[in-house]
């Protein structure tokens, strides 16, 4: 079972709507979840850290459920810019390597006018 | 924030040749580490460069294909050895200041003939 797992879409929405991505990890004791933001050849870039309480940031709101071992994106009012992959990743101790990231395969979003 | 830079930006290989690939960070930093991006796919560990010792690789990765440097807290390199066509794919660079956010470099995208 891979640790992160992620629907990759892709997700084709018209400007404004709302959309929502959602990721399940699979080691209960991870500690720290983040959603990045990877555009077309480019490399990822940190868009929001997820938080047990939920958090929001503008129009992108992330929200974490420990019990079901589940986090979620959602953007409100989509522009054509956040057209992008979205890379859901988890932060856990395993093996050797204290702290490593583990990456889902990214839900790509496309938003057309 | 730390800025990571890579070179070279590209390359295209003969197989059975070697490729080493520079990252250069613009602050010291505790972790480095070393990705492998297919298209597509989700970032893929390779290896975690420690400072002044051997790295630690990741299940699949090994040194005699990928030997790895680290002489000091903003300078890494990664060597792609005798490589093949398999080997074509993007490599990035990412460094980690303790707990704080995880910055990628822009990529190195191999192709390997």
């Amino acid at each position: 079972r891979k640790e992160v797992e992620q629907d990759p879409g892709p997700f084709n929405v018209p400007e404004g709507a709302t959309v929502a991505f959602n990721c399940t990890y699979s080691n209960s004791a991870s500690q720290s979840f983040f959603w990045y933001r990877q555009d077309c050849r480019k490399e990822p870039k940190l868009l929001m850290s997820v938080y047990s309480s939920g958090n929001e940031d503008g129009r992108f709101t992330a929200q974490l459920n420990r019990a079901s071992q589940y986090i979620s994106l959602l953007i409100r009012d989509s522009k054509l810019s956040d057209s992008a992959t979205y890379l859901c990743v988890v932060n856990s101790d395993r093996g050797s390597t204290l702290g490593r990231l583990y990456f889902g395969r990214g839900t790509q979003l496309t938003v057309w006018p | 924030s730390a800025v990571i830079s890579q070179k070279p930006s590209r390359d295209i290989c003969q197989r059975g040749t070697s490729l080493t690939i520079q990252c250069q960070v613009d602050s010291q930093v505790t972790m480095m580490f070393w990705y492998r991006q297919q298209p597509g796919q989700s970032l893929t560990l390779i290896a975690t460069a420690n400072q002044g010792s051997e790295a630690t690789y990741e299940s699949g990765f090994v040194i005699d294909k990928f030997p790895i440097s680290r002489p000091n807290l903003t300078f890494s390199t990664l060597t792609v050895s005798n490589m093949s066509p398999e080997d074509s794919s993007i490599y990035l660079c990412s460094a980690r200041q303790g707990s704080e956010t995880q910055y990628f470099g822009p990529g190195t995208r191999l192709l390997v003939l």
